[in-house]
């Protein structure tokens, strides 16, 4: 069984430019998450749909931050535009409904 | 607010003997606790979990974790340490209020020396 997908790995981007990430959850997981993980620190929510409703976007800075789950199963988080504190690993999870949560790889992203 | 702590920032332990990483929580409620593992650009993967039951769960890897509900806390233990699980470590608890995510706590490092 794939795991969960995300694209790019790595990313180095100026600051105030915009950037996106990828993620392809496990097949007929309907619950997707997004993380924010800092250096030295776990992860923390950005946002939880649940098919292709935003569930929980509370942590998410909607002034910068976008995220759109398209169709239920792909989703994309943006950043426009990008500032140095953006600089971390973003994680994309799944789950089937509330069950253990599978991670992708996460994007490292930074910005210069 | 539901959240975790995890006391020690890197254990060390030699290659075949016991290891244990701590955690303990901080709940309203029954918890749901988690934990995760992190290899080196990767990330992270489901070990165990507790939900009720036995108060000593098994996981993969051959790694358990005993849930002490007078002490709050949910240890991660192995038996025989491998070279191998050299990693980061997370305790996690789900908030069973509102939303329901997962809270995670900061993370132990943990190097297996052989």
């Amino acid at each position: 069984e794939a795991g969960v997908v995300q694209s790019p790995r790595y990313k180095i981007i100026e600051k105030k430019q915009p950037v996106a990430f990828w993620c392809n959850p496990i097949s007929g997981h309907n619950t997707l998450y997004w993380y924010l993980q800092n250096l030295g620190q776990g992860p923390e929510l950005l946002i939880r749909y649940e098919n292709e409703e935003a569930v929980d976007d509370s942590q998410l800075p909607k002034d910068r931050f976008s995220a759109e789950r398209l169709k239920g199963v792909d989703s994309t988080l943006k950043i426009q535009p990008a500032e140095l504190g953006d600089s971390a690993v973003y994680l994309c999870a799944s789950s089937s409904e509330l069950g253990e949560q599978y991670f992708g790889p996460g994007t490292r992203l930074t910005v210069t | 607010a539901q959240s975790v702590a995890q006391p020690e920032d890197q254990v060390n332990v030699a290659e075949g003997n016991p290891l244990t990483v701590k955690c303990t929580y901080s709940v309203s409620g029954n918890p749901y606790l988690f934990w995760y593992v992190q290899y080196p650009n990767r990330g992270l993967q489901f070990l165990l979990k507790y939900i009720t039951g036995d108060n000593l769960v098994k996981g993969s890897y051959g790694f358990e974790a005993e849930f002490n509900k007078s002490q709050t806390s949910f240890h991660l233990k192995k038996p025989s340490a491998l070279v191998s699980d050299s990693a980061l470590y997370f305790c996690a608890v789900r908030d069973m209020t509102g939303f329901q995510k997962l809270v995670f706590g900061t993370g132990t490092r943990l190097l297996v020396s052989p």
